[in-house]
């Protein structure tokens, strides 16, 4: 199977800050990634899929970019509302489709 | 509006079963990709199982052998049987629609605690 690391695992930023984090596999899955934001207690929500394509009514501040193993999401300018859990997903090789381990983020 | 909700969940002891219902409104449950994913307290998410259009199953490991994905067509529900149930299945469990490899539509959850 497909193994997915994130880093940082968790993150502290400021309102405005520009953040990245990185999702890496463990073996080339073209652009079969996917990006998704989860607030506690809630469902998962598609971000970004096709490694780089934001899903409709996501906010632009919201990008991504990678292939093969090497991924990021990135924050434009953090906003409060975007403190959350965000995994990266592969499909390439599925099932499973394999999550990363999650990246925590935090507003300063 | 696209919506899944998920029913079923609740407390039963180590051992036991318990299934679990995914209700579709404008999703053709028989037409599309539809997966179940749980997240355990505290951690992060696992993928459980896959039911293809065509009617294909596939299992995390952790899962195979106990638990089972269904759909009735008349209902436009998806399902997950769950037998021989085991502490660390104590998960808040998310029925998802995969399309074009990716997941676009998660239902809100139902949450499985095994305890005795």
């Amino acid at each position: 199977d497909i193994q997915l690391t994130q880093s940082p695992s968790f993150l502290s930023a400021s309102v405005g800050d520009r953040v990245t984090i990185t999702c890496r596999a463990s073996q080339g899955i073209s652009t079969y990634l996917a990006w998704y934001q989860q607030k506690p207690g809630k469902a998962p929500k598609l971000l970004i899929h096709g490694a780089s394509t934001l899903q409709s009514g996501v906010p632009s501040r919201f990008s991504g970019s990678g292939s093969g193993t090497e991924f990021t999401l990135t924050i434009s300018s953090l906003q409060p509302e975007d403190c959350a859990t965000y995994y990266c997903q592969q499909l390439d090789s599925y099932p499973p489709g394999n999550f990363g381990p999650g990246t925590k983020v935090d507003i300063k | 509006e696209v919506q899944l909700v998920e029913s079923g969940g609740g407390l039963v002891q180590p051992g036991g079963s318990l299934r679990l219902s995914c209700a579709a409104s404008r999703i053709i449950v028989s037409s599309n990709y539809m997966n179940w994913v749980r997240q355990a307290p505290g951690k992060g998410l696992e993928w459980v199982s896959v039911i293809y259009p065509g009617g294909s199953t596939f299992y995390a490991d952790s899962v195979k052998g106990r638990f089972t994905i269904s759909r009735d067509n008349s209902k436009n529900t998806l399902y997950l049987q769950m037998n021989s149930l085991r502490a660390e299945d104590t998960a808040v469990y998310y029925c998802a629609r995969e399309v074009y490899h990716y997941m676009d539509v998660w239902g809100k959850g139902t949450t499985v605690t095994v305890s005795s």
